[in-house]
């Protein structure tokens, strides 16, 4: 079945640095979605990305979708701490009704 | 303006006793879904659930049983507690399958001891 892998999984930073989280499928995906959950919180859905290629910003994330649609990327730029928390990457295929989660970033952002 | 609401949020069950996670929505989604979260293993569907009285298993159902009798309401049942499930569950609901963003309830921290 179709498998989200999601890299790295821990993240340490300075306050200021980049940030960048790299998800990959086994499979075709007709669109990701990725999702911030805070410590102690549940996942909120930040941006879902459809078509091949595509880029889409909020303010200092930005989000792409491989060629493919195999592969995604969320970059983070100068980061705060506000950033602090697991960042998840989602698959969907036209197969299934479930979204395939990866297992998360856990990004620590220290000042 | 509620969402997704999940009760309770914390429980602490000992081996071989049973409990019922409630999770219940507003936004008149068909798509509910369950997932359990483990440190660093991500979220693991359960079941979920494509409308009223239809359900399927998800990638980890054992142990578990739902139920979906209205829209609103995706109860999971787990029988006979074991620590193997001491977890955090998710329950989840969305528009349109996969195509759309899911909203997740608050969680329910569960521990089997």
């Amino acid at each position: 079945g179709q498998q989200v892998m999601q890299i790295p999984q821990y993240q340490h930073v300075q306050e200021g640095e980049d940030f960048t989280t790299y998800c990959n499928s086994s499979t075709t995906l007709s669109n990701i979605q990725w999702y911030k959950q805070r410590p102690g919180g549940h996942p909120v859905f930040l941006i879902q990305l459809v078509k091949s290629g595509e880029v889409k910003k909020q303010k200092r994330l930005t989000f792409q979708f491989g060629e493919a649609k195999k592969n995604s990327s969320l970059h983070i730029t100068a980061t705060q701490t506000t950033d602090v928390g697991t960042y998840f990457c989602a698959g969907g295929s036209n197969s299934g009704y479930a979204l395939n989660f990866g297992k998360g970033t856990s990004l620590l952002v220290t000042p | 303006n509620a969402g997704v609401t999940q009760t309770p949020k914390f429980r602490i069950l000992k081996i071989g006793q049973s409990m019922t996670l409630q999770c219940t929505q507003d936004m008149n989604h068909n798509y509910m879904y369950w997932y359990r979260q483990d440190p660093g293993m991500g979220l693991k569907l359960i079941y979920y659930s494509v409308g009223a009285g239809i359900t399927d298993k998800g990638e980890v159902p054992n142990g578990y049983n739902v139920s979906r009798s209205t829209t609103e309401d995706f109860p999971l049942r787990l029988e006979l507690a074991a620590p193997s499930q001491t977890s955090v569950y998710f329950c989840a609901s969305s528009k349109v399958a996969v195509n759309t963003e899911a909203f997740f309830g608050q969680g329910t921290r569960l521990t089997v001891v």
